[in-house]
């Protein structure tokens, strides 16, 4: 049982270059999770996923898309980067949106864009 | 290393000592308030959780304390170990949605031996 696994570990872009962040879980969570975490700041949710084939807005969007084709991967992808997407990004998933549920985190990616 | 966490406020403790984490919260209408904790290079970790009709609430070696008259939420570890060395933050919603947290940016504790 991996959990919550996050590939790559680091990644530097140049400007204007695309990526894709891979976030896979195998607890049969439904509900998913792409959040930032900058320096001082603390964690800003990107987008989330009730459940397969679905995404949704959070507080921070722009510049990100994501897609849940399948109920155990959650895929976050820059087409543009920008220089103020440099940050550490963490995925994680819960068995269902309520509260209670613990959210469970993967390791982080840590992007750099020049 | 992590670039997270450069700017955080910074708590040292003696081994064995008792440490206390403080978290204000914004929101009067936050209902249920959460404690991770975040190793250097990992995921954030669950510590303890706590509804707003309770005022404290006891685990394992920690102890979370809320106070809604003053919006301030506190983590209380006992006998410090040097693998609590971490940064703390606090997360806070106001509904059932998971989507919903508001986290805190955190407290760096490190444990002196």
């Amino acid at each position: 049982n991996a959990g919550v696994t996050q590939t790559p570990k680091f990644r530097v872009l140049k400007t204007g270059q695309s990526m894709t962040l891979l976030c896979a879980q195998d607890m049969n969570h439904e509900y998913m999770y792409w959040y930032r975490q900058d320096p001082g700041m603390g964690l800003r949710l990107i987008h989330y996923s009730v459940g397969e084939g679905t995404t949704a807005k959070g507080e921070v969007p722009d510049g990100y898309n994501v897609s849940r084709l399948k109920k155990q991967n959650f895929l976050l992808g820059l087409e543009s980067a920008a220089p103020s997407q440099t940050s550490v990004y963490f995925c994680a998933s819960s068995y269902s949106g309520r509260i209670q549920e613990t959210q469970y985190f993967g390791p982080g990616t840590r992007l750099l864009v020049l | 290393g992590e670039s997270v966490g450069l700017h955080l406020p910074t708590l040292s403790v003696q081994e064995g000592d008792n440490s206390i984490i403080n978290c204000a919260y914004s929101n009067s209408a936050s209902d249920y308030f959460i404690w991770y904790k975040q190793e250097s290079g990992k995921g954030p970790q669950f510590i303890i959780d706590i509804r707003s009709n309770m005022d404290k609430r006891q685990g394992q070696r920690v102890t979370v304390l809320l106070n809604k008259t003053v919006k301030h939420l506190s983590l209380q570890i006992a006998a410090t170990q040097p693998g609590d060395s971490a940064v703390y933050f606090c997360a806070e919603t106001p509904n059932n949605y998971g989507q919903n947290f508001v986290f805190g940016p955190g407290t760096r504790l490190s444990v002196l031996p």
